[in-house]
């Protein structure tokens, strides 16, 4: 099962809008509303941000939100500040594989 | 409060067994899908398996069938991921995860074991 493509890289200002970016297929992005996105520090375990492509847990911020259009969901953090920065995953329910989920290859953000 | 605690780090030899584990607490351990992802040095997360400790249910992916087990013990809710012959290779960070309902994906994580597998 091919991982879901995202940018490698993507930097920002702080008080800025970036928006990653996730692409699949219609077996998984397109086709169902089950993509999550997971914010992860050096170090650290990864921590979900975004689910059902636009809910947030609690205790997330609501400068992180999510959309889907097709089979591209994006992950839109707002008033970018300094702890924003980490790599960031996508995942979606996948139809085409066993597990049932499959994840992107990753998006390091950088704020400068 | 959902968590699941994973074992310490191991430092092991090629060619030797290792099995670690994934305790969880605060919830239904045999209702939820739970996994086990693989983290190499600079690089990205990379589904290894899944287990259904309600029924025992385990699928594996392409990549890591036969290279690993994954069990469930559900007396003592821990889960389990388990080599019997390590190699350089599988030096990386593993995180036991845990899907949520239906299908959606992972909604907790455990703090990650470090393996390291060195001559």
């Amino acid at each position: 099962q091919s991982a879901l493509t995202q940018p490698a890289s993507v930097s920002g200002s702080p008080g800025q809008s970036i928006t990653i970016s996730c692409t699949g297929t219609s077996s998984d992005v397109g086709g169902f509303n089950y993509v999550s996105w997971y914010q992860q520090h050096p170090g650290k375990a990864p921590k979900l941000m975004i689910y059902d492509v636009n809910n947030r847990p609690s205790g997330v911020s609501d400068r992180f939100s999510g959309s889907k259009s097709g089979n591209t969901a994006s992950l839109t953090i707002s008033g970018l500040q300094a702890e924003d920065e980490a790599d960031y995953y996508c995942s979606s329910y996948t139809s085409g594989s066993k597990l049932g989920c499959v994840f992107g290859g990753g998006t390091k953000l950088t704020v400068l | 409060e959902v968590q699941l605690v994973q074992s310490g780090a191991e430092v092991k030899k090629p060619g030797e067994s290792l099995k670690i584990s994934c305790q969880v607490s605060g919830y239904s351990f045999s209702n939820y899908w739970i996994g086990w992802v693989r983290q190499m040095p600079g690089k990205g997360l990379e589904w290894m398996g899944i287990i259904y400790p309600g029924d025992f249910d385990t699928r594996y992916s392409p990549s890591f069938l036969a290279q690993v087990t994954i069990s469930a013990d559900r007396s003592i809710t821990t889960a389990y991921l388990q080599w019997s012959s390590l190699k350089a290779s599988d030096t990386a960070m593993y995180y036991c995860a845990r899907h949520g309902n239906g299908r959606r994906g992972v909604d907790s994580w455990g703090q990650g074991t470090l393996v390291t597998v060195s001559s």
